[in-house]
């Protein structure tokens, strides 16, 4: 049972450097999201998407862009890395059935912009 | 718009200790709630969840009862055992499927 697969794990950035954070997910679900995880916060919500081809904005997209070609994929591309970009990034995945979908989450990818 | 409160941390208890973490949501409609945790160098999990008023949530020995009368949705345990101790995100399902997390309390159990 995959779920939700994040890669990389870490990754070292130099400012102004792109990276692209992968997210799969094999259980069919039509919600996926980006999230990150500052120290001793919660978690904020970057972007997310409804299906394949539609993506929208979440709490603090600046600095980033997603796509959606196909169900199972939704990479999270960083532009011109800032050291405010430090964080740990949660991809998650959710189905829609009334209100009992939960979220799951893939193991995080912890990015340092030096 | 939707968000979610928790009382901040850390929580120290001892083992067998009683556990309770507040929190409290503000929503329009009738939001689904969840209890998640996440230990140490990993992600998250879900504990439990509930998804209209009165329901309880329950799963390892926590529970979480959903008032709507209070918005609240608090955990507890009766007896805390140092494998608990981790990072606990109360959280609410929104409008177009979106999840509101709050800031998380960590809960450190001592033997």
């Amino acid at each position: 049972n995959a779920g939700v697969t994040q890669t990389p794990k870490f990754r070292i950035l130099k400012i102004g450097q792109s990276m692209t954070l992968q997210c799969a997910q094999d259980m069919n679900h039509n919600y996926m999201y980006w999230y990150r995880q500052d120290p001793g916060m919660g978690l904020k919500l970057i972007y997310y998407s409804v299906g394949a081809g539609i993506t929208d904005k979440g709490e603090v997209p600046n600095g980033y862009n997603v796509s959606r070609s196909t169900t199972e994929d939704f990479p999270l591309r960083l532009e011109l890395a800032a050291p405010s970009q430090t964080s740990v990034y949660f991809c998650a995945s959710s189905y829609s059935i009334g209100g009992a979908g939960e979220l799951f989450f893939g193991e995080g990818s912890r990015l340092t912009v030096l | 718009g939707d968000s979610v409160t928790q009382m901040e941390g850390p929580v120290t208890l001892s083992e067998e200790a009683f556990l309770t973490i507040n929190c409290t949501y503000t929503a329009t409609g009738y939001p689904s709630l969840f209890w998640y945790v996440q230990y140490p160098g990993e992600g998250l999990q879900l504990l439990l969840k509930a998804t209209k008023a009165d329901d309880k949530g329950s799963n390892k020995g926590f529970e979480a009862t959903y008032r709507k009368e209070t918005t609240s949705f608090h955990l507890e345990k009766g007896s805390v055992q140092v494998s608990d101790s981790a990072v606990y995100f109360c959280a609410l399902k929104g409008g177009f499927n979106k999840f509101y997390f709050g800031s998380g309390t960590k809960l450190n159990v001592k033997p």
